[in-house]
């Protein structure tokens, strides 16, 4: 099975900020590879897809590149609604992985 | 509007069983790739289950294989997902979400608001 590595598991800063997040397979999955948002006692909105592709109303300074193996989420200029959870989730196989998760916290 | 509702969460004693559904409307059901991802309480996301638009392929995580069974009625836009010996350790909340539209299940575009599931005695 593949595994979905993601660092760091917490992340604090302030709005205005640049962060990164990262995602790690344990195999080559290709390009197929998705970010999700969660904030508390709500579902997942996806964020990316296909590694790189913004879905559908989600703001431009949000960005992911990677291919392969390593992955990476960018907020280009952290507002107010982006402090939630974030997660990478595989589906290069028919069975889907999800990474354990980044807070994002206020600093 | 695209919307999955999920319905069917209870409380259950461990060794029970439940079943879950999902009422799909505002797209074309038939033409997706369905799963469901359970959460539990201050845990990461796990997906569970999916299955392909005409039900002939369907896929499982390995700790629920011979225990959970996932299916669809196209006719009823609905996505069932039925669960056997249930464990403490499976209470969740359980989401149900839209896939992909070809031969390959996708990313999730769309999710419902979740059902929770609590397995105690």
């Amino acid at each position: 099975d593949i595994q979905m590595t993601q660092s760091p598991s917490t992340l604090s800063a302030s709005v205005g900020d640049r962060v990164t997040i990262t995602c790690r397979a344990s195999q080559s999955i290709g390009s197929w590879l998705a970010w999700y948002q969660q904030k508390p006692r709500k579902a997942p909105k996806l964020l990316i897809y296909k590694a790189t592709n913004l879905a559908s109303g989600v703001p431009s300074r949000f960005t992911g590149s990677g291919s392969g193996t390593e992955f990476t989420l960018t907020i280009s200029s952290l507002q107010p609604d982006d402090f939630a959870t974030y997660y990478c989730q595989q589906y290069n196989s028919y069975s889907h992985t999800f990474g354990q998760g980044t807070k994002l916290e206020i600093k | 509007e695209v919307q999955l509702v999920e319905s069917g969460g209870a409380l259950v004693q461990p060794g029970g069983s439940l079943r879950l559904s999902c009422a799909a409307s505002g797209f074309t059901f038939s033409d997706y790739w369905m799963s469901w991802v359970r959460q539990a309480p201050g845990k990461g996301l796990e997906w569970v289950a999916n299955i392909k638009q005409d039900g002939s392929e369907k896929y499982y995580v390995d700790s629920v294989k011979g225990r959970f069974t996932i299916s669809r009625d196209n006719a009823k836009n609905s996505l069932d997902l039925q669960m056997n010996s249930l464990r403490a350790e499976e209470t969740a909340v359980f989401y149900c979400a839209k896939g992909g539209y070809g031969d390959y299940p996708d990313a999730f575009d769309v999710w419902g608001q979740g059902t929770l599931v609590t397995v105690s005695s």
